[in-house]
């Protein structure tokens, strides 16, 4: 059972992104997925969640300008990310729960994501 | 937005002792709470779900309790690998917050 994310790096203001988090060992579909972030020196924030029955919700913080999905095909969890800002700068980490939510046992590496000019 | 009050934000302690870690929730969240441990660099680790449940694998000196808006996470005997920083999350209503965390220190 694996979570690799993919996808970071230096990006301008405005700019876009797309992280990745390929999964091995289970599938996608039907799971509790999220995206968490943290910034430098600071605590963790929730970005976004994906819930077993596909409903998705977003921090105020990226509402509008960050979705989240996932790849059947793939088996793999995305965060498009628009309109990236400064305060966006942090290190993404993806996660797993069940089909019913027990918290998120399942957690990748981390991808670092930094915007800057 | 359910804001999560986490106490204190660092402490420091020795190898054996109990150690107590609060959440307060600014309204009521049933035990729609986790607990998760993060070593510097890493990825959260899920140590306690629904408030009181231990996750398989967990040790077990680290408890959870509390309902409705006070929770406590509880090491019995601190170990050396216990040193890091622990955080609360709830899940009762979107968007799910973590508290800001609390450093456990070597006294």
């Amino acid at each position: 059972v694996r979570l690799v994310e993919s996808g970071g790096g230096l990006i301008q203001p405005g700019g876009s992104l797309r992280l990745s988090c390929a999964v091995s060992g289970f599938t996608v579909s039907g799971n509790y997925m999220t995206w968490v972030r943290q910034a430098p020196g600071e605590g963790l924030e929730c970005v976004s969640v994906i819930y077993s029955d596909d409903t998705k919700y977003y921090a105020d913080s990226v509402q509008g300008r960050f979705t989240i999905s996932r790849d059947i095909s793939r088996n793999t969890l995305y965060l498009q990310m628009n309109n990236l800002r400064a305060e966006d700068t942090a290190v993404y980490f993806c996660g797993s729960s069940g089909f019913y939510y027990r918290g998120f046992d399942l957690w990748g590496q981390g991808t670092m994501v930094t915007v800057s000019s | 937005a359910i804001q999560m009050t986490q106490s204190p934000s660092s402490l420091s302690a020795s190898v054996g002792d109990r150690v107590t870690i609060t959440c307060r929730a600014s309204q009521g969240i049933r035990n729609d709470l986790g607990w998760y441990q993060q070593e510097p660099g890493k990825a959260p680790r899920l140590l306690i779900y629904a408030a009181s449940n231990l996750q398989s694998g967990v040790p077990s000196r680290f408890s959870g309790s509390g309902s409705g808006t006070d929770f406590t996470l509880t090491i019995s005997s601190l170990q050396p690998e216990d040193f890091t920083t622990y955080y609360c999350l709830q899940h009762y209503t979107y968007p799910w917050t973590f508290g800001q965390g609390t450093k456990v220190e070597i006294k």
